[in-house]
């Protein structure tokens, strides 16, 4: 079954505690992407990768970290989290970057706590 | 100014009705826009796309106004299955892309 896989998917955790969110696309897609979704504030793009080794800035990166040295997996780390970071986060992928109307497949959420 | 607007709502509307939602988009330089659907904090999915030309999927029709820089999104003969948050998406150059915060529909029997 094609899909965006996130674990975990529920997380509490402390102040400073660093942390990996992981996320998985068994599509072959080439754009990924981190999103954290608030109420009010809607869905902020966090990072994004075009392909394998390639990343770029969101509108809200401060605080976060991603690598991409694979194709399927585009982890989402916080070095040292805070309790803003208490967040609904979606990871999401596409076939291209260079196609305008492809369509995002989104994860289901990892819903972080950040005590 | 945020880059994409939305109207919150709620719009709660009864069973049959027409509704529709506009989304305003302030960067005249984005590429690619689109319509999600997302239930109850789950993930979002995927409605339509909206192409300059409007474009229609049964009950649903988009359209774009580039020059008002405004998408739309036309719901005829809403059902209680359409009860839903509906985010408008717009994709810049630079890859970016920028979701409003969401307009929730409430179809009532």
């Amino acid at each position: 079954e094609a899909q965006v896989t996130q674990n975990p998917r529920y997380l509490i955790t402390v102040t400073g505690k660093k942390l990996t969110v992981t996320c998985s696309q068994n599509m072959n897609h080439e754009y990924m992407s981190w999103y954290r979704q608030d109420p009010g504030l809607g869905l902020r793009q966090i990072y994004y990768s075009m392909n394998v080794e390639v990343t770029d800035k969101g509108d809200v990166p401060e605080g976060y970290k991603v690598s991409r040295k694979e194709k399927r997996n585009f982890p989402l780390i916080l070095e040292s989290p805070s309790p803003n970071q208490t967040s609904l986060y979606f990871c999401a992928s596409s076939l291209s970057s260079s196609v305008s109307n492809n369509e995002q497949f989104f994860g289901p959420g990892t819903r972080l706590t950040v005590l | 100014r945020k880059e994409v607007e939305q109207d919150p709502g709620p719009f709660n509307v009864p069973e049959g009705a027409t509704v529709a939602f506009n989304c305003t988009y302030s960067n005249s330089a984005s590429q690619s826009f689109f319509w999600y659907r997302q239930d109850c904090r789950k993930e979002p999915k995927l409605l339509m796309s909206v192409y300059s030309s409007g474009n229609e999927d049964g009950r649903f029709t988009a359209q774009l106004n580039r020059a008002s820089q405004y998408i739309s999104l036309l719901i005829r003969d809403s059902k209680l299955s359409d009860s839903a948050t509906y985010l408008c998406a717009v994709r810049q150059r630079t890859y970016k892309y920028i979701f409003g915060t969401g307009t929730r529909l409430k179809v009532l029997a």
